[in-house]
């Protein structure tokens, strides 16, 4: 079974602190996809980033960052010189290659809510 | 292009009353979704399809039922509402079952069960 931990329920900082959200998976899939999406205040939802488990590269795009180390099962997310737009809960999702008639289906943390304040 | 769209965005139900939140996507995706949403609990798999006709239990399939007759139309029906069902819910679709590509969200659908 697969499973998703986002031990971080909420995070409050102040605007341009930089914040890491952490997300733990597991699985004993080899192949295997990491999601983040954002759900501001509006609610929906914003994808955000994929990575297979294969690539094992960080990435940066902005002020976000990701960083993936499959020896932790870990896949943090570093957003820098925080905004008050930043303020929303994001999820950490794993999804797993299956045969036919398995589906890929995803499997979502439970969320952090970040809080970023002037 | 209209993406995913659910209607309707908000509902207030009583115990025992049916209703069908509505889900449509334009992009001629096969794999749609529904999962609802509850606090500390993240999002969590109800059922899903992987093209029209096909339809498969997620991880919390207990007082839903979904059918697919078109490949744009994912309805979710609640048969017999109850206060356990309050929560907001969100259909999702992406090209293909065994695409790894990114699921696109509805803008979710509130209900209440009093």
């Amino acid at each position: 079974a697969q499973k998703v931990t986002q031990a971080q329920t909420e995070i409050s900082v102040v605007e341009k602190e930089d914040v890491t959200l952490d997300c733990v998976y597991e699985t004993r899939d080899t192949t295997y996809y990491l999601f983040w999406y954002k759900q501001p205040p509006s609610g929906e939802l914003v994808f955000l980033i994929r990575r297979n488990s294969f690539d094992e590269q960080n990435e940066i795009s902005g002020r976000y960052s990701w960083n993936f180390q499959k020896s932790t099962s870990s896949f943090n997310f570093t957003i820098t010189a925080s905004q008050v737009v930043d303020s929303a809960v994001y999820f950490c999702a794993l999804s797993v290659r299956r045969g036919a008639g398995g589906g890929n289906k995803l499997t979502f943390g439970t969320g952090t809510q970040l809080k970023v304040e002037l | 292009n209209a993406g995913v769209t659910q209607t309707p965005k908000f509902q207030v139900l009583k115990t025992g009353q049916s209703m069908t939140l509505q889900c449509a996507q334009d992009m001629n995706h096969e794999y749609m979704s529904w999962y609802r949403q509850d606090p500390g609990m993240g999002l969590r798999l109800i059922h899903y399809s992987v093209g029209a006709g096909i339809t498969d239990q997620g991880e919390v399939p207990n007082g839903y039922n979904v059918s697919r007759s078109t490949t744009e139309d994912f309805p979710l029906r609640l048969l017999s509402a109850a206060p356990s069902q309050t929560s907001v819910y969100f259909c999702a679709s992406k090209e293909r079952q065994e695409n790894f590509g990114e699921l696109f969200f509805g803008e979710g659908s509130r209900l209440t069960v009093l």
